[in-house]
């Protein structure tokens, strides 16, 4: 079954490049059925939607974040990647790659997410 | 909107049925998808579309939608059932944006 893997620097210095790759198991990013997304949880709080892409090359961003936020796709290492830049004490996060699917309804298809990695936690501080 | 509210907070007795309930606009024209998520681990989906449970999560989880209002439905809470619930559907201005309810943390008692 496909599994996801976040990896990266558990601490970044505030004004810098946060940056976390995710590499996928037992399925391709290449796949056309799918889209590759990141999304954070800040302490106690609620989930956030990063922002996705799809290996036709494109991508949706958070509005609150799209000034700051890439993401992108190595299908030849069948990894996606999140950089973040400009970051401060308030991206702390636990920050999750999941697998994306469109799933169809009433008039017309929203996005959800079925596979999920386990998390990595990411610390601003200088 | 593009926001999804939850109730903050929902109880249940063990073996009683609780209804955990996500409200907004796009709701009138998209389903969603519910994830559990327990402390320390990353969210898991239990139910999603229309009428969807994945592989491995127990019939007492079911799904509904009417208006701008989609459920979650747990006939016969077990204690395991106690986690955050989040659901998830798309923003309505059609720029194609994810969006998630705030959460409802469900204890049961």
């Amino acid at each position: 079954q496909v599994q996801l893997q976040e990896s990266g620097p558990g601490l970044e210095k505030p004004s810098e490049t946060l940056s976390l790759t995710c590499s996928v198991s037992g399925g391709s990013v290449s796949s056309a059925s799918f889209y590759w997304s990141w999304i954070r949880q800040s302490p106690g709080k609620g989930l956030e939607w990063i922002g996705y892409i799809h290996s036709s090359g494109s991508s949706n961003y958070n509005a609150a974040l799209k000034s700051r936020v890439t993401i992108s796709l190595d299908t030849s290492k069948n990894q996606f990647s999140l950089k973040l830049s400009s970051v401060t004490a308030a991206d702390t996060a636990v920050y999750y790659c999941a697998r994306v699917v469109p799933i169809s309804g009433r008039s017309g298809y929203y996005y959800g997410m079925d596979v999920w990695g386990q998390g990595t936690k990411v610390t601003v501080s200088s | 909107s593009s926001d999804l509210t939850q109730d903050p907070a929902v109880s249940v007795a063990l073996g009683q049925t609780v209804r955990i309930t996500c409200q907004g606009d796009s709701l009138k024209k998209y389903y969603v998808s519910w994830y559990q998520q327990k402390p320390g681990q990353a969210p898991k989906l239990v139910f999603y579309g229309k009428n969807s449970r994945p592989s491995g999560i127990p019939d007492r989880f079911s799904g509904s939608s009417s208006g701008n209002t989609a459920s979650l439905t747990i006939t016969g809470a077990q204690a395991e059932d106690e986690a955050d619930y989040f659901c998830n559907s798309r923003d309505i201005s059609g720029n194609h944006l994810v969006i998630f309810g705030g959460g409802t943390k469900l204890t049961v008692l």
